[in-house]
């Protein structure tokens, strides 16, 4: 089957504690992106990736880093979280850049 | 500046009724879009989009599009809503090459 998966699904941590959220998709897909979603704002770029080795920041790129070794993984690592990352965090994946993008199901984060 | 505008924050609707959900676009060439679905708890899901060609989309669960170039719209109809369909819907545009812009979203509320 076709997916995007994410994990954790849930997670609650505190200031500073660095971390590390996965993704990882099985259809080959070489554009892959990090979404953050919060009430009222919609989904914001956080990160994306045109292919292995290539990243490039999205519209709300402070605080996070990511990297693509493998052409299925896009990790989302936040080094020293703080309270204002406290969000809905989602994982997608395309085929190209611009086309329908595939999403994970969402990581829920709540730092404290 | 590209824009995706969903006028409605929420709209709700008698189970049975039609729908029209509203998306105005701003985009200097003639862009991709999609119409997304979020059920709670989940990520999103693609409900239909258009890259070129015939004007009115057909999607997934009932639902269709139209792409009117002369409005810049792109307004997602179903003609008999169903319980489940309430959710978040998000229209998105993008374009060949280029990044995916989303709209901030309408929750769908369905009475009984």
């Amino acid at each position: 089957e076709a997916q995007v998966t994410q994990n954790p699904r849930y997670l609650i941590t505190v200031t500073g504690k660095k971390l590390t959220v996965t993704c990882s998709q099985n259809m080959n897909h070489e554009y892959m992106s990090w979404y953050r979603q919060d009430p009222g704002l919609g989904l914001r770029q956080i990160y994306y990736s045109m292919n292995v080795e290539v990243t490039d920041k999205g519209d709300v790129p402070e605080g996070y880093k990511v990297s693509r070794k493998e052409k299925r993984n896009f990790p989302l690592i936040l080094e020293s979280p703080s309270p204002n990352q406290t969000s809905l965090y989602f994982c997608a994946s395309s085929y190209l850049r611009g086309h329908e993008q595939f999403f994970g199901p969402g990581t829920r984060l709540t730092v404290l | 500046a590209q824009s995706v505008t969903q006028p409605d924050i929420h709209i709700t609707v008698s189970e049975g009724a039609s729908l029209e959900l509203r998306c105005n676009y701003s985009y200097g060439a003639t862009p991709y879009l999609f119409w997304y679905v979020q059920s709670p708890g989940q990520g999103l899901q693609l409900l239909l989009k258009y890259f070129s060609g015939d004007t009115l989309v057909q999607g997934i669960k009932g639902f269709e599009a139209e792409f009117k170039r002369s409005q810049s719209s792109f307004n997602l109809r179903k003609p008999s809503v169903h319980w489940s369909d309430a959710a978040e819907y998000f229209c998105a545009v993008g374009a060949r090459d280029d990044k995916i812009i989303f709209g901030k979203g309408t929750r769908l509320h369905i009475l009984p």
